[in-house]
């Protein structure tokens, strides 16, 4: 069974432009997570869909981003236009379930560079 | 103040030694994972648990949940051991994490 994969694993892009960063969960996973670490800080919740809906956005920074799972299979998610604070490596998650106890797999990361 | 706090954030360990990592919480939760990221490379779960103990190979991982804590231990520590391990626990839908302790094993 294929894992999480995500693409690109590292982006390197200059302030203004447009980022879009891929997800393709495993397969038959209803719940898909953004996540986002910055250098030196921990790991940020971003969002998270149930299928293509979005069941909570509260971690998206700013109207700057926008994520989308349509057909509720792969996730996109777009940063435009990019800024220096936007740097970091974001990662995709998904699980089966959405019980506490549900094992989350992640991807290896997209990194961004933004210049 | 982050929910999840993690001791020590950087370790140096001789190969051989047992590692401990310590990892607090100040949320309810009903389980904790403990996380592993090569340099360069994605994350992997270690463990999930709600309670006592979990070992797989020689990795071992307690939780109390009375007390808030969890520790991740690694007995005859390997140079490939050498990684950033993450605290994540989860109250609701979302993850909170950890900031990582960053653990180099020395040949």
């Amino acid at each position: 069974e294929a894992g999480v994969t995500q693409f690109p694993s590292h982006s390197v892009i200059e302030k203004g432009q447009t980022v879009t960063l891929r997800c393709d969960p495993i397969s038959g996973h209803d719940n898909l997570y953004w996540y986002r670490r910055v250098m030196g800080k921990e790991i940020k919740f971003l969002l998270h869909f149930v299928k293509e809906s979005k069941q909570d956005e509260s971690g998206m920074p700013n109207n700057r981003f926008l994520a989308e799972r349509t057909g509720g299979t792969y996730s996109t998610l777009k940063v435009q236009p990019a800024e220096l604070e936007d740097s970091g490596v974001y990662f995709c998650a998904s699980s089966r379930t959405t019980a506490n106890t549900g094992e989350l797999f992640f991807g290896e990361g997209s990194r961004l560079t933004v210049l | 103040k982050n929910e999840v706090e993690q001791s020590p954030q950087n370790l140096t360990a001789q190969e051989g030694e047992f590692i401990t990592i310590n990892c607090s919480y100040s949320v309810g939760i009903s389980a904790l994972h403990w996380l592993q990221q090569h340099p360069g490379g994605g994350i992997v779960s270690l463990f999930m648990l709600s309670s006592g103990k979990k070992k797989h190979g020689r990795l071992i991982a307690t939780i109390n949940i009375q007390e808030k804590h969890s520790s991740l231990h690694i007995t005859a520590s390997h140079p490939r051991d050498s990684a950033v391990y993450i605290c994540a626990v989860r109250p609701g839908n979302q993850f909170y994490f950890g900031t990582g302790t960053s653990l180099t094993v020395i040949p």
